[in-house]
Order: structure tokens, then C-alpha cells, then sequence
């Protein structure tokens, strides 16, 4: 089982270019996530989505977009990278709820180190 | 803005004794969980407490959950060098367990 895997590890983009980071997973979840986490900080939650066709906008979404076509893969995407966005990216899924309907536990990607120059 | 404040932000302490951490979050909760992460590598899930709860234990962890004070304690009991890495808290949110907001962190650091 692979679990969740991101592509790719690392990236050096320059200002302005744009780029897709992407995100498989092989657990059939239902819900997937995409963090970023800068030095000395918890993640921030980008983008999420609850399956597939069904995305939404989490606490730092301007500059990214995501969709969600497949249960699977859940790309994201930079329209045009700033320096601000330099940080690392995870990924994560989960299933979506209990039947009480309660959280359930993420798995988390190796993350993607992304520079902007 | 972060949901959750953890406390220490960093913690040193010798192979064999206990570590505790504390996490507070500000809003009405659905779950609240544990992850560790090492250096470079992903979050790893620890433990799941569901706001119903008050106490969990999983091997040498052990979680707390006060929602009248909205705060959380990990124990990591007879540390080791292993169990060095951030840890971080986060709260499920009560509309929607799913989606969860993480705190900052505590560094942990288990001397030989």
C-alpha cells in the first residue's frame, strides 16, 4: 500500500510561472486535504475537498486552485508562483466520517519543498 | 489564524523521563488529534480523542481532553531518543470532523 504520494519532492520554479503539484491516493478516502507549512508554523489548510467533484476553500486559498475529478488524485495547482508562496506542501486524506459522524484520522504525503525565486 | 496554541513550544528532556505537551483551541469541537512529524517527513497520526471523551491511551501516549477548559494534554511516557520530533495538536471542527486546524507545534528533543 502506498499510501499518500506527492510529486514531486522538490521544485525551484521562478516568479510568474506556474505549476501543478500532485497528489494520488490508493486508500479509496473520501476527503483530501492540501496544507502548507512555513518554518516555525503549524499547516494551513489550502484547499480541501469531501469527493470527488466537490472541492472548497480552506484558510489560505488566493493563488491556488484544485480540482478533484477522480477519488484518487487531488492536484494543486500555482497560477502564477510569488515568492510568498515558497514553503512545504502536504497532502493528506482521510475516510470522510464515522457514522457518528466524527473526524477521522489524516494520512499525510512526504511533502513537496517548493522555492519561488 | 491557528485554532490551536501549544505549550511548550519546545521541550528538552532525557531519555526515560515523561513528556507532557498542552494544546489550547478557541472554538467548539468535534475531535481532537495528535500527529508527529520528524524532520523532513510527513505527519504521522498518533491518537484520536472525540470531544466526548476526557482520556485515551494508545502504547506510552496518553491524552487528555478538558472541553470546559477547551484544552488538550499528550504524555509521552519513558521517553526515547526515538520519540524525538514536533507534535503537533488539531481540532476537528464540530460541523465538519473532517477538516481539522492545526497548532503550531511542540519540539521535542529526547538526550541520550
Amino acid at each position: 500500500n502506498a499510501g499518500v504520494t506527492q510529486t514531486p519532492k522538490f521544485q525551484v520554479l521562478k516568479t510568474g510561472q506556474s505549476m501543478t503539484l500532485q497528489c494520488a491516493q490508493d486508500m479509496n478516502h473520501e476527503y483530501m486535504s492540501w496544507y502548507r507549512q512555513d518554518p516555525g508554523m503549524g499547516l494551513r489548510l489550502i484547499h480541501y475537498s469531501v469527493g470527488a467533484g466537490i472541492t472548497d476553500q480552506g484558510e489560505v486559498p488566493n493563488g491556488y486552485n484544485v480540482s478533484r475529478s477522480t477519488t484518487e488524485d487531488f492536484p494543486l495547482r500555482l497560477l502564477s508562483a510569488a515568492p510568498s508562496q515558497t514553503s512545504v506542501y502536504f497532502c493528506a486524506s482521510s475516510q470522510r466520517r464515522d457514522r457518528w459522524g466524527g473526524g477521522k484520522p489524516q494520512h499525510f504525503g512526504d511533502g513537496t519543498r517548493l522555492s519561488i525565486l | 489564524s491557528q485554532q490551536g496554541e501549544e505549550d511548550p513550544q519546545a521541550l528538552s528532556i532525557q531519555e526515560g523521563e515523561n513528556a507532557t505537551m498542552n494544546c489550547s483551541y478557541k472554538t467548539s469541537i468535534n475531535n481532537l488529534q495528535w500527529y508527529r512529524q520528524n524532520s523532513g517527513r510527513g505527519l504521522v497520526h498518533l491518537i484520536l480523542i472525540r470531544s466526548n471523551e476526557r482520556e485515551k491511551h494508545s502504547g506510552r501516549l496518553r491524552v487528555t481532553l478538558d472541553t470546559s477548559k477547551k484544552s488538550s494534554s499528550l504524555l509521552i511516557t519513558a521517553s526515547r531518543a526515538a520519540d524525538t520530533a514536533s507534535y503537533f495538536c488539531a481540532t476537528g471542527e464540530e460541523t465538519s470532523g473532517s477538516r481539522l486546524t492545526f497548532g503550531e507545534g511542540t519540539q521535542l528533543t529526547v538526550n541520550p
